[in-house]
């Protein structure tokens, strides 16, 4: 079986820093998602990416950049953390675009002091 | 693009009984539905998929129905137990995009 593998677990940072997050699937899903779940709001799209070197914004990609170097892979920056800002980040793959079910990571726990 | 608002937010039920967890989409067009239960520190696992063509679908423990004229989704927890505390997230496919649309989740809480 695959798995969806998303590095750090726990990432702290400091207001202003550049943060990165990565996430490594060996489905050989074509398709990756970054979400962010915060208490309350449920999951929020970043950024999603149909195939290598694609990037597609989601409702929430202000603040954040993404990389899809190659079909396994898909990170994401933080491009300037927020002050007091706690939120897990969640990978997701899937084979298809949106017509399949989705494999999660374990998620991100994020805090920026 | 399509709209989905889940309902309650938070639930507790005691062991044994029912636990009914409703999503309400806007998109009529909408054929693809999901249900996902994150335990406590834990990822998002998929607990079924349903396709627009079936209404009822049974699972292990649960149901999930799906009323197509009122643009309803519903999971029912049939003598649920306290293994089944999470949160529960449905999601819908955007017919109009390539993404998912998440409801915003319901923390269930089973008491022993």
């Amino acid at each position: 079986g695959g798995i969806i593998t998303q590095t750090p677990k726990f990432l702290i940072g400091q207001e202003g820093q550049k943060l990165t997050l990565k996430c490594q699937q060996n489905f050989n899903h074509d398709t990756m998602y970054w979400y962010r779940q915060d208490s309350g709001k449920g999951l929020r799209l970043i950024y999603y990416s149909i195939t290598e070197n694609d990037l597609q914004k989601g409702d929430l990609s202000e603040g954040y950049d993404a990389s899809r170097e190659k079909k396994s892979s898909f990170s994401l920056t933080v491009t300037s953390a927020q002050k007091n800002e706690m939120a897990v980040f969640l990978c997701a793959s899937s084979m298809g675009t949106g017509r399949s079910d989705y494999t999660f990571g374990s998620g991100t726990r994020l805090l920026v002091i | 693009g399509e709209q989905v608002e889940q309902r309650p937010p938070h639930l507790s039920v005691r062991e044994g009984d029912s636990a009914f967890i409703t999503c309400t989409y806007t998109d009529p067009n909408s054929y693809y539905f999901f249900w996902y239960k994150q335990e406590p520190g834990a990822s998002l696992q998929l607990l079924m998929k349903v396709f627009s063509s079936t209404e009822i679908n049974e699972g292990q423990g649960f149901t999930v129905l799906l009323n197509k004229k009122d643009k309803r989704l519903s999971l029912n927890l049939t003598a649920a137990h306290p293994g089944d505390s999470a949160a529960y997230f449905c999601a819908v496919i955007d017919t109009n995009a390539y993404k998912v649309i998440f409801g915003k989740g319901t923390h269930l809480h089973v008491l022993p």
